[in-house]
């Protein structure tokens, strides 16, 4: 089974500073993509970064970077130059490839406060 | 981009009654839809599995007479809550992922459901 794992409920950084947010994952797979999400207090859910395993090197998005170490199944978010707006929960997750379809696992999540 | 859009956003009804979800695929096509459940400050619970043209799988612990769920096209799957309870009252989101393989699941803005 897969499990995604967030050990942190709670973080705070403040304003233009940077902020690195923790995931580990435990599965078998050898193929897989690895996303973070982000819920701000609108609750939509938007994709903020996507890594494929298979890809060694990390992904960026703007000021979003992750560390994805396949080895210890560690995918963690760095959020450069903090911005009040990035205020939000982030959900790390994880999705394999099924027969009948894609199969997504969340993270109990992070709950991220920018102080300006 | 791929878009979802979920209807009502908010919804309050009386206990008894039953209450429809849907959820649309705007611009792409899916053959898989995810309906989640998420309570205050927690992670996405996954309740089912929309498939277009055949049942939904739903998951361990979620009732399937309860939580109805239709996939009729690739473009729209409903979600309707029936004799519905306060303990009803919940978010509810639901997701899609391109039939084309995109590899990224996109959300609905999802539905603030009040069982009064």
């Amino acid at each position: 089974a897969q499990t995604v794992t967030q050990s942190q409920p709670e973080m705070s950084v403040q304003e233009a500073e940077t902020v690195t947010l923790s995931c580990t994952y435990d599965t078998s797979e050898n193929n897989y993509y690895l996303f973070w999400y982000k819920q701000p207090p609108s609750r939509q859910m938007i994709l903020v970064i996507r890594q494929e395993a298979y890809k060694q090197q990390n992904a960026t998005e703007n000021r979003f970077s992750v560390n994805f170490q396949k080895a210890a199944k560690s995918f963690s978010l760095k959020i450069s130059d903090s911005q009040l707006g990035d205020t939000a929960m982030y959900f790390c997750a994880f999705m394999k490839h099924l027969n009948t379809g894609n199969q997504f696992y969340f993270g109990t999540g992070t709950s991220l406060t920018v102080i300006p | 981009g791929a878009v979802v859009s979920q209807h009502p956003s908010w919804v309050i009804c009386k206990s008894g009654t039953s209450v429809k979800i849907e959820c649309r695929s705007l611009d792409f096509q899916a053959t898989t839809m995810f309906w989640y459940r998420q309570f205050p400050k927690q992670s996405l619970m996954l309740m089912a599995t929309s498939n277009e043209g055949s049942k939904a799988t739903y998951e361990q612990g979620v009732e399937k007479d309860k939580f109805l769920i239709n996939h009729a096209s690739l473009t729209l799957s409903t979600l309707t809550v029936t004799s519905a309870h306060p303990e009803d009252s919940s978010f509810y989101i639901c997701s899609a992922s391109p039939h084309s393989g995109a590899n990224v699941l996109t959300f609905g803005a999802g539905s603030r459901l009040t069982v009064l």
